[in-house]
């Protein structure tokens, strides 16, 4: 069963710095694909960023960029130059090949502090 | 990105009461939806899968009598709490993808969430 583990609560970033919140997965399908969900204080699930596993390189978008090391089985998301709009929780997700179901970390709320 | 859209986005009912949350894909068709559950402070778990024209697929402990799942058309998805309890009372919202690749889906976008609240 695939497993996703986010092991900070919490993280706290001066505005214009940079963050890296830490996701690590576990999973025994050679097919799988990583997400990067943010979720503001109204609940709405924003979509930030995807990873597959067969993808070469790292995924960008923006600000965001998804560090994937995949011996590591690591998929740490990184904002950079951080504004007061991206305090939030935020999701780490996998879905194993042929599925479209999302198994979702604790998640790590993310303070930014001007 | 593609766009789902949730109905409502806040309901409080009365205990025993049945309520009915609706979600939507407004510019695409999805033959499959998923209806998460969140509870305060908690991440988001899987409750069922929901398929056009077929009986959901539910996770394991969820119940299926009490949470009714219909997907009759594949822009639709409705997600029917029956006999609420106060326990029920929670974050529910729905998700769909417009597009995959060839072997793993790339995105899953969100309805707004329903915050139920079971009085």
């Amino acid at each position: 069963a695939q497993k996703i583990t986010q092991t900070q609560p919490g993280m706290f970033v001066q505005e214009k710095e940079a963050v890296t919140l830490d996701c690590t997965y576990d999973t025994s399908d050679p097919s799988y694909g990583l997400f990067w969900y943010k979720q503001p204080s109204s609940g709405e699930m924003i979509f930030l960023i995807y990873q597959g596993s067969y993808d070469q390189q790292n995924a960008t978008e923006g600000r965001y960029s998804l560090n994937f090391q995949k011996a590591r089985k690591s998929a740490n998301l990184v904002i950079s130059a951080s504004q007061l709009g991206d305090s939030a929780m935020y999701f780490c997700a996998t879905s194993e090949g042929g599925s479209e179901k999302l198994v979702f970390g604790k998640g790590t709320k993310l303070t930014v502090n001007p | 990105g593609a766009v789902v859209s949730q109905h409502p986005s806040w309901v409080i009912c009365k205990s025993g009461t049945s309520v009915k949350i609706e979600c939507r894909s407004l510019d695409f068709q999805a033959t499959t939806m998923f209806w998460y559950r969140q509870f305060p402070k908690q991440s988001l778990m899987l409750m069922a899968t929901s398929n056009e024209g077929s009986k959901a697929t539910y996770e394991q402990g969820v119940e299926k009598d009490k949470f009714l799942i219909n997907h009759a058309s594949l822009t639709l998805s409705t997600l029917t709490v029956t006999s609420a309890h106060p326990e029920d009372s929670s974050f529910y919202i729905c998700s769909a993808s417009p597009y995959r690749r060839a072997w793993v889906n790339t995105e899953a976008f969100f309805g707004q969430g329903t915050r139920l609240t079971v009085v």
